[in-house]
């Protein structure tokens, strides 16, 4: 089994949609966690972190549920600039950092 | 601020041969990141340096890949000798100073094994 588990997708949704992925780790002693965006073909870059008490930024909305171990990030009002791979990263006290396979999500006109 | 620097971009070689990647990070940055991508996976860590000093090189295959950052700036990340599994995307990526733990990625160098 994985580390970090996302969804597989693709997902492929028109424009205004609501998406979810959902990525869930294994690790318990894993202490942050974020999201990363990545473009094809280009380098990962990070979205958002993940907060205890859930968080938003804009359109975007990401939740921890640190008992299940479970982290989930919400797109409202899908643009066509949305579409990317979208990566889960957890993060030990350590310090070491462990990427999801990703979820790639393209948006339709 | 400039961001991560890596060299080359792109790079075929043949299986057997050597090949070696260079990254500069982001000013002030104390941590140091290789990552390997392969196609349609997340970016794999092998290796993480604090300052010049390892942290974390559990996942590197040592018997053909070896990474340095001797003074504590720039790394260098050799394979020798490569097999045709190890084409894919090698990532820097640094951290530290006021960008916490965020992680900072270069462009990448996009590896060819033929």
């Amino acid at each position: 089994r994985k580390e970090v588990e996302q969804d597989p997708g693709p997902f492929n949704v028109p424009e205004g949609a609501t998406v979810a992925f959902n990525c869930t780790y294994s690790n318990s002693a894993s202490q942050s966690f974020f999201w990363y965006r990545q473009d094809c073909r280009k380098e990962p870059k990070l979205l958002m972190s993940v907060y205890s008490s859930g968080n938003e930024d804009g359109r975007f909305t990401a939740q921890l549920n640190r008992a299940s171990q479970y982290i989930s990030l919400l797109i409202r009002d899908s643009k066509l600039s949305d579409s990317a791979t979208y990566l889960c990263v957890v993060r030990t006290n350590a310090g070491k950092s462990t990427f999801g396979d990703g979820t790639t999500l393209t948006v339709k006109p | 601020e400039a961001g991560v620097a890596q060299s080359p971009r792109y790079k075929i070689i043949e299986k057997r041969q050597s090949v070696a990647f260079w990254c500069n990070p982001i000013s002030g940055h104390a941590t140091l990141y290789w990552y390997q991508q392969i196609l349609g996976q997340g970016p794999k860590l092998l290796i993480q340096f604090q300052n010049n000093g390892v942290v974390d090189d559990s996942q590197l295959p040592k018997d053909r890949f070896s990474a340095e950052r001797l003074k504590g700036v720039d790394s260098t990340l050799k394979i020798q000798p490569a097999k045709l599994e190890d084409s894919a995307v090698y990532l820097c990526a640094s951290s530290g100073g006021q960008g916490g733990n965020e992680q900072f990625f270069g462009p990448g160098t996009r590896l060819t094994v033929l």
